[in-house]
């Protein structure tokens, strides 16, 4: 079945900083691959997502990239604010799983 | 109007009771799920429903039972609770259980046993 690693498991930065979350995943015929966004004590969220025949997509400061070749997808924003704080998931989907598979999860702190 | 909703949130209890959560999504979706997420934050599957068919059973115990009297309705039973069975559990829906669709959590039932 898919395997999705998330890294790193937290990532601590300045505000007005960038962040940046990598994740793989092991199932070729993946071609799903959204990111959500779980502040403290709330549900996950979808922010952005990235299907298999585009590279890269933006909304303001977030992007995500996909290298399909090296199955490896990352989360990048900009200009990172203290809201920003919050827990961050990959996952990546395949019509032959029938689910996605969630990564591991990234805390993402940004000090004010 | 919220999307999809499950009760109740907080849920404490006593090792070996029985109890239940419920969840209803109204965004018309063929697909529901419950994931637990553990104390590190990990969120893993434990069954999806398919217009009321059991899709995927993640090895889970069979202390948990899921029932989906409708599509619009999927309901989380857990028998004879253990301490390891604290957790935060979400429902959660997408159109279909194919690929690229997101998903949509409930806002989390949040089971402590004592």
């Amino acid at each position: 079945g898919e395997n999705v690693e998330q890294h790193p498991s937290t990532l601590s930065v300045q505000e007005g900083d960038s962040a940046v979350i990598k994740c793989t995943y092991s199932d070729s015929a993946s071609n799903y691959f959204p990111w959500y966004k779980q502040e403290l004590g709330k549900r996950p969220q979808l922010i952005i997502d990235i299907r298999s025949n585009v590279g890269e997509k933006k909304d303001q400061r977030i992007a995500v990239t996909l290298n399909k070749t090296a199955k490896h997808f990352s989360l990048h924003i900009t200009e990172t604010q203290p809201e920003d704080s919050a827990v961050y998931f990959c996952a990546a989907s395949s019509t032959n799983a029938g689910k996605s598979t969630f990564g591991d999860g990234t805390t993402l702190t940004v000090k004010p | 109007d919220t999307a999809v909703s499950q009760t109740p949130k907080y849920l404490v209890t006593q090792m070996g009771n029985d109890k239940s959560i419920k969840c209803e999504q109204n965004l018309g979706h063929d697909t529901m799920y419950w994931y637990k997420q553990d104390s590190k934050k990990f969120l893993k599957i434990m069954f999806s429903y398919n217009n009321k068919e059991l899709i995927i059973n993640e090895t889970v115990p069979n202390r948990f039972s899921p029932k989906s009297p409708d599509k619009a309705h999927l309901n989380l039973h857990i028998n004879s609770l253990e301490l390891g069975d604290s957790a935060v559990y979400f429902c959660a829906s997408s159109p279909d259980e194919g690929t690229g669709n997101t998903i949509y959590f409930g806002e989390g039932s949040w089971l402590t046993v004592v």
